[in-house]
Order: structure tokens, then C-alpha cells, then sequence
């Protein structure tokens, strides 16, 4: 079956740094990523959608100039915490979609726990 | 290796219930979720179990039994709303989701 991973896997930072994740389909191409944010026993929200060589779609809340997406390859996708606060601190979770995908179908990453101090 | 097993596709009646299964072998156990993801849109939290037993909320309810490695979804009075993908993920012992591949959920009038 289709691989996501993520990495870091967990990342504890001082606020005010920034904290680069990656998200990489292992096993197929992906033109299109998501980027979403877990709060604890809720549903996942989406934060962005990613498409491979052009800017990044943020959903209404999400800031762009914080949450910085590149999307350069077709296997790879990156979320960039600038100036990360404590309340950043949450589990990111990526999924990519398959090229040429009828159904939507979407492939989940294992999460990053990010803990601003 | 870890890994979350689901029917890929299921089919049933609008009214009747269904159960979907999740059996699971994981690294640790932090809990297991179920979410509904229509095409799409992004996925809704449906339940969360960490101890044995049936939760039930509303029409839907999930059981787990961890001596089994397994969870089912359950759904009663059908409804043509309810076609969708349901996901099985488990929390491992790094905290880390472990995702099944989803079951596609067919409502037939």
C-alpha cells in the first residue's frame, strides 16, 4: 500500500525558533498534500492543501507567513513553524493524495508532536 | 512491523447496521480512533477507546478489546449520508498514528 512518512517524528523547541517537517510519499508520486493539525481527542483541521510547483491553498485562520508550505517534488512536502509559541504546540499530521486519484483517495503520515517550551 | 487491517470496501442498506472491523499489532497501545472522511473533505473524529468495551454515542458506536488487537465500528439506522471512508488509526507507544487504509462505505437505497 501507499507509505507516508513523516520526520521529524517528535520535536521539542524553545519559542521562538523554527521547526522545518517533512512529509514524504515513499512509494508513489503526489500531487497533492495535506497539511493538518490534531487537537487532542478531536477531528483533524486542515491547515493547507499542497500542490506540487505552486503555492500553497491555506484554509481561513490558517496564517501563511507562520505556517510556511514548499511542496518542490512530487514525493515531498514541507511545513515550516516560524517563530514557533507555545501554542503551536500540537501533533501535525500530513496526508498525500495519489496522482491521477478518481476517489480523492488520501494516505495518512504517522504525525509529528511538536512541544514549543 | 505494525500495521492496521480493514475491509477496503463494504456495502449495506439505507436503515439497516453495519459493523466495520480493525484489527491491529502495534508497538504499544495509546489508544485507537475511528474518523469518517467523506471525498474530499478532511476527516471528523468520530470515537476514541482506550479501555475495553462499547462506547456508544448516538448511532454510532466502537468496541475494543486490546487482548484481541481489535475494534469495530458500528452503525445503526443507515443513512445515505453515512457513505463514506471510515479510518482506523491506533496511537503506538511513541504516540505515533498508525493509519489503517480506510473502509469505503457504500449506502444502497
Amino acid at each position: 500500500g501507499a507509505v507516508v512518512s513523516q520526520h521529524p517524528s517528535r520535536v521539542i523547541c524553545k519559542s521562538g525558533t523554527s521547526v522545518k517537517i517533512e512529509c514524504r510519499s515513499l512509494d508513489f508520486q503526489a500531487t497533492t498534500m495535506f497539511w493538518y493539525r490534531q487537537f487532542p481527542k478531536k477531528s483533524l483541521m486542515l491547515m493547507a492543501t499542497s500542490n506540487e510547483g505552486s503555492k500553497a491553498t491555506y484554509e481561513q485562520g490558517v496564517e501563511k507567513d507562520k505556517f510556511l508550505i514548499n511542496h518542490a517534488s512530487l514525493t515531498l512536502s514541507t511545513l515550516t513553524v516560524t517563530s514557533a509559541h507555545p501554542e503551536d504546540s500540537s501533533f501535525y499530521i500530513c496526508s498525500a493524495q495519489l496522482a491521477d486519484n478518481s476517489y480523492n483517495e488520501q494516505f495518512f503520515g504517522p504525525g509529528t508532536r511538536l512541544t514549543v517550551l | 512491523g505494525q500495521n492496521i487491517d480493514q475491509p477496503t470496501e463494504m456495502t449495506a442498506t439505507e436503515g439497516a447496521i453495519v459493523q466495520i472491523n480493525c484489527t491491529y499489532q502495534t508497538s504499544g497501545f495509546n489508544g485507537l480512533f475511528w474518523y469518517q472522511q467523506h471525498a474530499g473533505e478532511a476527516p471528523t473524529f468520530l470515537s476514541y477507546n482506550v479501555l475495553d468495551g462499547l462506547e456508544e454515542k448516538g448511532r454510532f458506536s466502537s468496541f475494543l478489546s486490546r487482548s484481541k488487537g481489535y475494534s469495530y465500528l458500528l452503525l445503526k439506522e443507515l443513512q445515505m449520508k453515512d457513505s463514506a471512508s471510515y479510518l482506523c488509526a491506533v496511537m503506538d507507544s511513541n504516540y505515533q498514528l498508525i493509519w489503517g487504509a480506510g473502509t469505503k462505505l457504500i449506502i444502497k437505497p
